[in-house]
């Protein structure tokens, strides 16, 4: 899997809308982006994935660049509960899968 | 619908005692299965991967083992624990297609003192 760069942390107020970078120079033409995110002692969650088109579902919208070469996770009214560490991840569904990694992430605080 | 099963839920161990951590995986067949241990404040790595009963491939060394003993059952284990094995154990299962994606245990917590 591909290398991903995200800032470390951002912050943000609850109600506010968030946009999270990330940045994948050396995506390739059939790997997909995924995001998780995770809260302390829990395994990460799916939030969203795409390919080349923008998506969205009911926790986030995925704004992916016509060059592919970065994304924004895009989370509207942000809550408490949407603090966690998010974990911008590029996947070749082509391959084995046998590495999935996971990076440090950017880590979301959210304050009331 | 498919469900993942991690136990202990937590565990403190003396250091040179052995262990076992256990994950089952009920309402999918064959599935592809993983172990991630992350250290306090750290990030996921990935330990093993089992695409099949009785095939596991290492991924990251740390003087643990991991057996697939059922199609449904996924074990880590070792028989001396240290110091450096502390930390949040996780079991995931992978889905397959073009909506890939992982689904995680709630994790086991390993105190070694």
């Amino acid at each position: 899997d591909a290398k991903t760069t995200q800032p470390d942390s951002m912050e943000s107020t609850e109600g506010e809308t968030v946009h999270l970078p990330c940045s994948h120079a050396t995506i390739s033409g059939n790997e997909y982006i995924y995001w998780y995110r995770q809260v302390p002692l829990q395994g990460p969650e799916y939030v969203t994935h795409g390919l080349q088109q923008n998506t969205t579902n009911s926790m986030a919208f995925l704004a992916i660049a016509s060059d592919r070469k970065s994304s924004t996770l895009i989370l509207t009214h942000v809550s408490l509960r949407d603090a966690a560490v998010y974990h911008c991840i590029l996947r070749d569904q082509q391959g084995t899968g046998s590495k999935l990694s996971f990076g440090k992430g950017a880590k979301l605080t959210v304050s009331p | 619908a498919q469900t993942i099963h991690q136990w202990p839920v937590a565990e403190i161990k003396a250091v040179g005692s052995p262990l076992s951590l256990g994950c089952t995986i009920k309402g999918k067949s064959s599935p592809n299965l993983y172990w991630y241990w992350q250290a306090t404040g750290g990030t996921l790595q990935q330990l093993f991967y089992s695409i099949t009963v009785g095939q596991v491939e290492s991924v990251v060394q740390l003087n643990l083992s991991a057996s697939r003993p059922k199609d449904d059952q996924f074990i880590l284990s070792t028989e001396k624990l240290l110091l450096s094995h502390s930390g949040f154990y996780l079991c995931a299962w992978r889905t397959g297609g073009c909506n890939e994606r992982l689904f995680f245990g709630h994790g086991t917590k390993l105190s070694v003192l």
